[in-house]
């Protein structure tokens, strides 16, 4: 089955402690995304990457952190700076930069 | 910049039809898309407009303004299964980051 996969489903942080989400995508897709979502919002993007070994900050990008050293993995590290993470996140996909994205499954951070 | 703006919630009941109203300011503009999101879930695709008018996917339609800002989706035969939450997102020319918008809650009752 093609698709993306994100892990773990639930993840909890102890304060200054760095954790990181994994992304996976079988989909043969060129662009990966992070994206951050709280409570009754939308998603707000952290981090994109257009092709393997380049990456962008979105809007929301500090505290947290990228990799793009494969094209089917976009693994995302949110650091200690990142006062607030607990948050909803959501990975996503699409073969272009400019194609219809695809989500995974999602990971909930909460801070112990 | 960009923004969207989206009624909060919506109520309807099965078998009914409604519309989700999203306008949107943009300083570029390359196309309006609706995500469906059920609780604790990921948001999927449903439709995307490019250009102006209504494009129909079975029981869902979304219809696109440009001249107006505005779009809509249109969701008939309601089913209980359709409460979730509906995203608009507007996408910019020149980079392909999506924006969202912050979500159409839609009950669903018998």
């Amino acid at each position: 089955d093609g698709g993306i996969t994100q892990s773990p489903k639930y993840l909890f942080r102890k304060e200054g402690q760095n954790v990181t989400l994994s992304c996976e995508q079988n989909l043969n897709h060129d662009a990966m995304y992070w994206y951050r979502q709280d409570p009754g919002q939308g998603l707000r993007l952290i981090y994109y990457s257009q092709i393997v070994n380049d990456f962008q900050k979105g809007d929301i990008a500090e505290g947290y952190s990228v990799s793009r050293e494969k094209k089917e993995s976009f693994p995302l590290t949110v650091t200690s700076a990142q006062k607030n993470p607990t948050a909803f996140y959501l990975c996503a996909s699409s073969p272009g930069p400019q194609e219809t994205q695809y989500f995974g499954p999602g990971t909930r951070l909460l801070v112990l | 910049g960009q923004s969207l703006e989206q009624p909060s919630e919506v109520t309807a009941v099965e078998g009914a039809i409604v519309q989700i109203n999203c306008t949107y300011q943009t300083s570029g503009f390359y196309g309006l898309s609706w995500y469906q999101q059920h609780d604790g879930g990921a948001p999927t695709f449903l439709s995307y407009n490019a250009l102006d008018g209504l494009e129909e996917t079975g029981r869902f339609s979304s219809f696109l303004s440009r001249s107006d800002s505005y779009g809509y989706l249109l969701l008939q035969e309601l089913q209980m299964k359709d409460s979730a939450s509906y995203f608009c997102a507007v996408r910019g020319t020149g980079f392909q980051k999506l924006v969202f918008g912050t979500g159409t809650r839609l009950l669903v009752s018998p």
